[in-house]
């Protein structure tokens, strides 16, 4: 079975500074990892993805992640955040070769002008 | 493209009451999903479906049953409301294709369920 733990709840930061969203996972298995974003009084929508490969992930809107197997993280950074990026994120984690998603408890991103 | 559509975005039962909520994809997609999510708790799988007329209890299936009985749509109900159902409630869905798995799911906007 997989768990995913994002370690901080709630991030606030300022506008044009760097932001980490961290998160862990914990499996037996070789996993998918993903990142998901959530506007207010959306649904969620794919950010980035790692399957395999380069361990660096660049997704949409200026996020990267990088997947470190041997401390299994997949921590969400962004060098310059904009008031546009205060959503919730969620961090996710599949079983390679299984379709069934396990989602973290999600991190409120606040930035402040 | 529509994409994942709910219906209805808002609801408001009483204690006892029965609805259903209605899931409609246009991606052609075999996986479907029922996510309920809270505060602090992430999406929490309450059923999913792998293809037309097959479904699976998820994480907390209990209270809630589904039926997909053509591949687009996928229908959660809720055949007793109770309080503790109070939730905001997202269908999802994915593609098969590839091997190996690691297909995004896809969301709708979610429907906003009080039970009073």
């Amino acid at each position: 079975a997989q768990s995913v733990t994002q370690l901080d709840s709630q991030v606030p930061v300022f506008e044009e500074a760097p932001v980490e969203l961290r998160c862990n996972y914990s499996s037996s298995v070789s996993v998918y990892l993903f990142w998901y974003v959530q506007y207010p009084n959306q649904g969620l929508q794919l950010l980035l993805k790692y399957l395999s490969g380069s361990t660096l992930v660049k997704g949409i809107n200026g996020f990267e992640a990088e997947f470190n197997k041997s401390q299994t993280s997949f921590h969400l950074r962004k060098p310059s955040v904009h008031i546009s990026d205060t959503a919730e994120y969620f961090c996710a984690v599949s079983e390679t070769g299984g379709f069934k998603t396990i989602f973290g408890a999600g991190t409120r991103l606040f930035v402040k002008a | 493209n529509a994409g994942v559509t709910q219906t209805p975005k808002f609801r408001v039962l009483k204690t006892g009451q029965s609805m259903t909520l209605l899931c409609a994809q246009d991606m052609n997609h075999e996986y479907m999903y029922w996510y309920r999510q809270d505060p602090g708790m992430g999406l929490r799988l309450i059923h999913y479906s792998v293809g037309e007329g097959t479904t699976a209890k998820g994480e907390v299936p209990d209270g809630y049953n589904v039926s997909r009985l053509k591949k687009q749509n996928f229908l959660l109900g809720l055949e007793s409301a109770a309080p503790s159902q109070t939730s905001v409630y997202f269908c999802a869905s994915s593609s098969n294709q590839g091997t190996g798995g690691g297909q995004p799911q896809h969301f709708g906007d979610g429907t906003r369920l009080s039970i009073l």
